[in-house]
């Protein structure tokens, strides 16, 4: 079954301790992709990935970190995390990143990542 | 940077009526404009999406159109059922600058039976 898959889907840490989100797909798809959700302010993008080795900025970058030294994975790095950065996160992939034929601009999206920072 | 605005922020409906989602944006290079429906506890979905290049998309009940002069998209939704109740987010991108989304606060729709 093609899908995105993100690990754990909830977790409570503590401010400052180290984690990592882990997002993967099985659609061999080039572009992966980084969100967050907050009441009232939608998705905002954190990072974004046109493909292996190539990372770049969204709109809400700061204390977020990502790597992509495979096609299929992306994961989410928060070093230190801090009590706003409590929210839920997406992964998304989609086959291009460029505008290619029809559909294969779609993103998929995971199922969702509940984090709480105490 | 990119700006989406989106209204209304709730809507509700009779079923069997039409639901219109209006969203603008401030980059005119943007040239990519989904839609997503996000159904409670799970990831947005993609139900429709338009390009720069078309005025008007279609699929069954659900249509979006693209006004580029004005900056602004929407998404119709005709004889609404129930299970269209749901929260629908636009977005803006532009693709060929590489793919950094942006999207709108999110429309709650409630369709009543």
């Amino acid at each position: 079954e093609a899908q995105v898959t993100q690990n754990p889907r909830y977790l409570i840490t503590v401010t400052g301790k180290k984690l990592t989100v882990t997002c993967s797909q099985n659609m061999n798809h080039e572009y992966m992709s980084w969100y967050r959700q907050d009441p009232g302010l939608g998705l905002r993008q954190i990072y974004y990935s046109m493909n292996v080795e190539v990372t770049d900025k969204g709109d809400v970058p700061e204390g977020y970190k990502v790597s992509r030294k495979e096609k299929r994975n992306f994961p989410l790095i928060l070093e230190s995390p801090s009590p706003n950065q409590t929210s839920l996160y997406f992964c998304a992939s989609s086959l291009v990143w460029g505008t290619g034929p029809e559909g294969t601009d779609t993103q998929y999206f995971g199922p969702g990542t509940r984090l709480t920072v105490l | 940077g990119e700006n989406v605005e989106q209204h209304p922020s709730t809507l509700s409906v009779q079923e069997g009526d039409s639901a219109v989602i209006k969203c603008t944006y401030s980059d005119s290079a943007s040239n990519y404009f989904p839609w997503y429906k996000q159904e409670l506890g799970k990831g947005p979905q993609l139900i429709i999406d338009i390009r720069s290049n078309v005025g008007e998309k279609k699929d069954q009940r659900i249509a979006v159109t693209l006004n580029k002069t004005a900056k602004h998209f929407s998404l119709h939704i005709t004889e609404t059922q129930p299970e269209d109740s749901a929260v629908y987010f636009c977005a803006a991108s532009k693709a060929y600058y590489g793919q950094n989304f942006v999207f709108g606060p999110g429309t709650r729709l409630s369709v009543l039976p």
